[in-house]
């Protein structure tokens, strides 16, 4: 059963330094979610791909979050520099479009010390 | 705006019980999607089932049933004779066509604690 991928799924950085998730969507699927999930609440959108064009941005912290999603396929979300508030999971998921059922990859925890 | 409301934070049964999780959702749509999901211990989010707004009817699916009822704005879901395999935490979610967004608002969440 196709799954979506992510890496690494366990980082820990230090506060001021930069740090990149990766993620592999389902093969064929045209959207691509990064959300956020802080302990003890649900995710949160941060970004929406569709294909490689941004289709949601607007609660990502543009000042120090960047996504891309180059060819339409993975994607790579970056963090500079991290803060003590970045410490969440991060989860990828992909759709076959907009509207349809999401899945979720394993996701990845970071603490930010 | 779009919200949805788990205001059951933490519900503890013994195995072989019934357990309904209560979901109530805000929009102005008339088209949206309702989901839920469950989050194990291991951390990833694992569908478990998509209702669009103009099919009301319940679904059934094994110990899993959902109840969709558009005048309450309600989708409940039941587990019937519970497990300790079903212990995780439940997110109910709706997706509305915001801006071509399509993405998923998130309910806070119910832990679901099944004793053997």
């Amino acid at each position: 059963e196709a799954e979506v991928a992510q890496s690494p799924r366990y980082k820990i950085t230090e506060k001021s330094q930069a740090v990149a998730f990766w993620c592999d969507p389902i093969s064929g699927h045209a959207t691509l979610y990064w959300y956020r999930q802080i302990l003890g609440q649900g995710p949160e959108l941060l970004v929406q791909f569709q294909d490689e064009s941004v289709v949601d941005d607007s609660q990502l912290p543009k000042d120090r979050f960047s996504a891309e999603r180059l060819k339409g396929v993975d994607s790579t979300l970056k963090i500079q520099p991290a803060e003590l508030g970045d410490s969440a999971m991060y989860l990828c998921a992909s759709s076959p479009n907009r509207g349809r059922e999401q899945y979720f990859g394993p996701g990845t925890r970071l603490t930010v010390t | 705006a779009q919200k949805v409301t788990q205001a059951q934070t933490e519900i503890s049964v013994v195995e072989k019980e019934d357990v309904t999780l209560d979901c109530v959702y805000e929009t102005r749509d008339t088209t949206y999607y309702l989901f839920w999901y469950k989050q194990p211990p291991s951390g990833e989010l694992v569908f478990l089932i998509r209702r669009n707004s103009f099919d009301e009817q319940n679904e059934i699916s094994g110990r899993y049933s959902w109840n969709f009822q558009k005048s309450t704005s309600s989708f409940n879901f039941t587990i019937t004779a519970s497990q300790v395999v079903d212990s995780a935490v439940y997110f109910c979610a709706l997706s509305a066509p915001m801006d071509s967004s399509y993405k998923l608002i998130f309910g806070s969440g119910t832990r679901l604690l099944v004793r053997p």
